[in-house]
């Protein structure tokens, strides 16, 4: 079956713009989770949606939002972009139960200038 | 807060030589704990993980052991190849229904085996 799947793969922003990141999940799963990557912070999570809600918040900022949609496609935004916000953005999707594997999408990797 | 630590940050193995990356973790909820690969350039994939009720798992080459008590987890490689090469990062979640989504990741580890 088909994996994860983000688009873009690159994106190179200006500071102060805003940007929308997309991820599509395995068939099936009802969870898509976000994280920023970083050389120097490791995998940080953003947020995570099941069934259209956002059910587990990480501690960024009010600039990152997400939104997920009834075929479980979830969407991450980030307004007024800084220098520090470049990374690479990686969602990962899981059935959403108990101890359910997480599957990862390849990234996006955003470069703010 | 909840906060996954993991030493160490690298590690250079001979060929045949075993590993061993700890994590240890803050929230004592957390009851799930995997392991992540990630070879440069591509995404992280799951190797193993292990569940708070079972001491100790293994997979081949590959084993987690976890104590409760301490909160502490770690990761064996054993007979290492050039492929095992790539950054490990462990991972610790409330594998509960509604916090399964949540992980919370260690630094990683830059594991790199010399042929």
């Amino acid at each position: 079956k088909a994996g994860v799947t983000q688009t873009p793969r690159y994106l190179i922003k200006t500071r102060g713009q805003q940007v929308t990141l997309s991820c599509s999940p395995i068939s099936g799963h009802r969870s898509v989770s976000w994280y920023q990557q970083t050389p120097g912070q490791g995998l940080q999570f953003l947020f995570e949606y099941f069934s259209e809600t956002q059910r587990n918040k990480g501690n960024f900022p009010g600039r990152f939002s997400g939104r997920q949609f009834s075929n479980s496609r979830s969407e991450m935004n980030v307004s007024t972009l800084e220098l520090g916000d470049s990374a690479l953005y990686l969602c990962a999707s899981s059935l959403g139960g108990f101890y359910t594997e997480a599957f990862f999408g390849q990234g996006t990797r955003l470069t703010v200038v | 807060g909840e906060n996954v630590e993991q030493h160490p940050s690298t590690l250079s193995v001979q060929e045949g030589d075993s590993a061993v990356i700890k994590c240890t973790y803050s929230d004592s909820a957390s009851n799930y704990f995997p392991w992540y690969k990630q070879e440069l350039g591509k995404r992280p994939q799951l190797i193993i993980d292990i569940r708070s009720n079972v001491g100790e798992k293994k997979d081949q080459r590959i084993a987690v052991t976890l104590n409760k008590t301490a909160k502490h987890f770690s990761l064996h490689i054993t007979e290492t190849q050039p492929e095992d090469s790539a950054v490990y990062f462990c991972a610790a979640s409330r594998g509960i229904y509604n916090q399964g989504g949540k992980l919370i990741f260690g630094q990683g580890t830059e594991l790199s085996v010399k042929p």
